[in-house]
């Protein structure tokens, strides 16, 4: 099944903004949206927006997404040396009638 | 709060069968979507399956990721709260650590639990 794409690495400093990319087609992002999830080394997966760029209880004001059409953003401001992850995003496809992910970003904080 | 629990992984070869459980806690189990989701070593995160919630209407009913189709089977036992994966004729490239994971039971569901894992590995 076709994934959603992700720039494989994004690097910035301390204290700067990074914003990841996720980009589907009108079955998957430009249909319903996409979620986005935090994966530090050695843990699963935890929820940072849904697809209705919803932050869930507990998760900082510093990360936020958005969706242009086929396209999903999580922008995440004052990077910290905690935001050092992996960083996934998720969908819905309607016409395959199966979830995808993208392959991931790995951003490094500098 | 919510627990997801994942047991059953282990070390087969090629061709034999393996089920997964994963016992939850901490909410309603059958008013949620449950998923399996598995991430390769090293690799990024690959949807496996779906079992959708029981409304009042309706049975939850499954879907399956195209590298699992017709080997794997996702289910659930309301009364012992516990997902299962049944998977069969496994392959080296079904190794991964294989995480239970819950949907939001919002209109546009997200993954918001997700168990530790259990690692399988497919080795000849």
């Amino acid at each position: 099944q076709a994934g959603l794409t992700q720039p494989p690495s994004v690097s910035k400093a301390l204290r700067q903004t990074a914003t990841l990319t996720c980009t589907g087609n009108r079955n998957n992002v430009g249909d319903q949206g996409a979620a986005w999830l935090q994966q530090r080394q050695g843990h699963p997966p935890k929820l940072l927006s849904d697809r209705n760029n919803n932050r869930p209880s507990g998760i900082s004001e510093r990360f936020s997404a958005s969706r242009s059409e086929n396209t999903a953003s999580l922008t995440i401001t004052g990077l910290q040396p905690e935001d050092d992850a992996d960083y996934y995003c998720s969908a819905w496809d309607s016409s395959l009638y199966a979830w995808v992910f993208g392959g991931g970003t790995r951003l490094a904080v500098l | 709060q919510v627990q997801l629990v994942e047991s059953g992984g282990g070390v087969v070869q090629p061709g034999e069968s393996l089920r997964l459980s994963c016992a939850v806690s901490g909410f309603t189990f059958s008013s949620f979507s449950m998923h399996w989701v598995r991430q390769a070593p090293g690799k990024g995160l690959e949807w496996v399956a779906v079992i959708l919630y029981e409304g009042i209407h309706f049975r939850g009913s499954e879907y399956y990721g195209d590298s699992v189709k017709g080997r794997f089977t996702i289910s659930r036992d309301r009364s012992r709260n516990i997902l299962y994966l049944q998977m069969t004729s496994l392959r080296t490239e079904d190794t991964a650590l294989y995480y239970c994971v819950r949907e939001t039971n919002t209109p546009l569901g997200a993954f918001d639990g997700w168990g530790q894992g259990t690692l399988v590995t497919v080795s000849p």
